[in-house]
């Protein structure tokens, strides 16, 4: 049982607009900012967005972070057939004192 | 550009201990805390801790506390993750991820008797 819960799976259109939820707490999301991680599958996360919705050099504009009381979202528009891999959000937990992620949601592009 | 470079995959028996490295490259070493996440076979991500490469000094999560073990060798650049008493559940693979912005390749530890 993970502490932030993310929807098990998604999936889109080639060209469509998804959205992927992170549900936390107020000791966790309410508190501290959130990162995303993209992971293809067979490798290592790659980090999407950081401090809720700033995204490293070399992360395409399509994809956008948002946060909102102890829940944030991750936006990929204009869905590409690359795009199929699991997605995490993570954010420090003042209650654990240590870093929480959620579950993961396996995005298909159909 | 930064690289985590980490030690190859381990099959151990229950009881036994494992010790991963993770070898840095590309930033200062002594300037990013360490972390350590885990993924067991179809699952999700956890984090086990993080060490201050400057300092040597850790935090751990309490589900592993007295059983993981987190250095540093600044003249190598290199962290290690030693994790004892070893049980199935154990099965994984174990990343190094510097500020958790940088992962390395991971390595597969598999725990079979």
């Amino acid at each position: 049982q993970s502490v932030l819960t993310q929807p098990p799976s998604a999936s889109g259109t080639p060209g469509q607009r998804v959205t992927i939820s992170c549900s936390g707490s107020s000791s966790n999301i309410g508190s501290n900012t959130v990162n995303w991680y993209q992971q293809l599958p067979g490798t290592a996360p790659k980090l999407l967005i950081y401090s809720n919705n700033q995204r490293p050099s070399g992360v395409p504009d399509r994809f956008s972070g948002s946060k909102s009381g102890t829940s944030a979202s991750l936006a990929i528009s204009g869905l590409q057939s690359d795009d199929e891999a699991d997605y995490y959000c993570a954010a420090w937990d003042d209650s654990l004192n240590g870093w929480v992620f959620g579950g993961g949601t396996k995005l298909t592009v159909l | 550009q930064v690289q985590l470079v980490q030690s190859g995959a381990e099959v151990k028996k229950p009881g036994a201990s494992v010790k991963v490295s993770c070898k840095a490259s590309g930033y200062t070493f002594t300037s990013y805390y360490m972390h350590w996440v885990r993924q067991a076979p179809g699952q999700g991500l956890e984090w086990m801790g993080i060490i201050n490469p400057s300092g040597g000094s850790t935090s751990y999560a309490q589900k592993f506390q007295g059983r993981v073990t987190m250095t540093r060798d600044t003249s190598t650049s290199t962290v290690y993750m030693e994790l004892s008493s070893l049980r199935s559940e154990d099965t994984a693979v174990y990343y190094c991820a510097k500020g958790l912005d940088y992962w390395g390749q991971g390595a597969l530890v598999t725990v079979s008797s």
